[in-house]
């Protein structure tokens, strides 16, 4: 069974400051995904970033960053220059690498970027 | 950009009735997900679905729910006997490839049973 852990209930940042959001999993497999999600207040989930297991380069999306430690079972998302509508809820999901594709998803994070 | 379609955006039904939500997901995606959001609470995954069968679900998704594409383009989820616990979002996803590329979520369907 896999479990993700977010132990950051709630979090804020300054507008142009950096944040970073921290995530954790528990999995027994070798082969699995790592993705960040971000749920604005309007409700529709979009995908953030995402990481493959087995790459060691940490994945980056414009002023979106990961900090993959697959050893520590760790997967932290860094968002740089913090702008208003980054305020969401940001869920933490793994996905094993099977044809079901299903994701276990953590608490989530609620982040609010104060002007 | 291509997106995944939900409908109702809000659905208020009494206890013991059947609903049906509904979702058109990406035209060109083959796998198809049911997840469900209870208030406060996290994501949970209800079921899987891929060439015209489930492929997982979860134990969440007992006898009362059932899933169909019955046209190629919706793809449905049926509560038979709603209950007062079954009010939560639905969100509906939908993936490309059969590696977990990240879905392509709806924007829910707020369910409430009262």
């Amino acid at each position: 069974a896999q479990t993700v852990t977010q132990s950051q209930p709630e979090m804020s940042v300054q507008e142009a400051e950096t944040v970073t959001l921290s995530c954790t999993y528990d999995t027994s497999e070798n082969n699995y995904y790592l993705f960040w999600y971000k749920q604005p207040p309007s409700r529709q989930m979009i995908l953030v970033i995402r990481q493959e297991a087995y790459k060691q380069q940490n994945a980056t999306e414009n002023r979106f960053s990961v900090n993959f430690q697959k050893a520590a079972k760790s997967f932290s998302l860094k968002i740089s220059d913090s702008q208003l509508g980054d305020t969401a809820m940001y869920f933490c999901a793994s996905t094993l690498d099977t044809n079901a594709g299903k994701s276990t998803f953590g608490d989530g994070t609620t982040l609010t970027v104060k002007p | 950009e291509p997106e995944v379609t939900q409908t109702p955006s809000h659905q208020v039904t009494q206890m013991g009735q059947e609903v049906i939500l509904r979702c058109v997901p990406i035209s060109n995606h083959l796998y198809f997900y049911w997840y469900r959001q209870i208030l406060g609470q996290k994501v949970e995954f209800l079921v899987s679905f891929y060439n015209n069968e489930i492929s997982e679900k979860s134990e969440i998704f007992d006898d009362q729910f059932s899933v169909e594409r019955p046209d190629g383009s919706n793809f449905t989820l049926k509560i038979r006997s709603t209950k007062l616990e079954d009010s939560a979002m639905y969100f509906c996803a939908s993936s490309g490839g059969p590696l977990p590329y990240g879905y392509t979520f709806g924007s829910g369907t707020r369910l409430t049973v009262v």
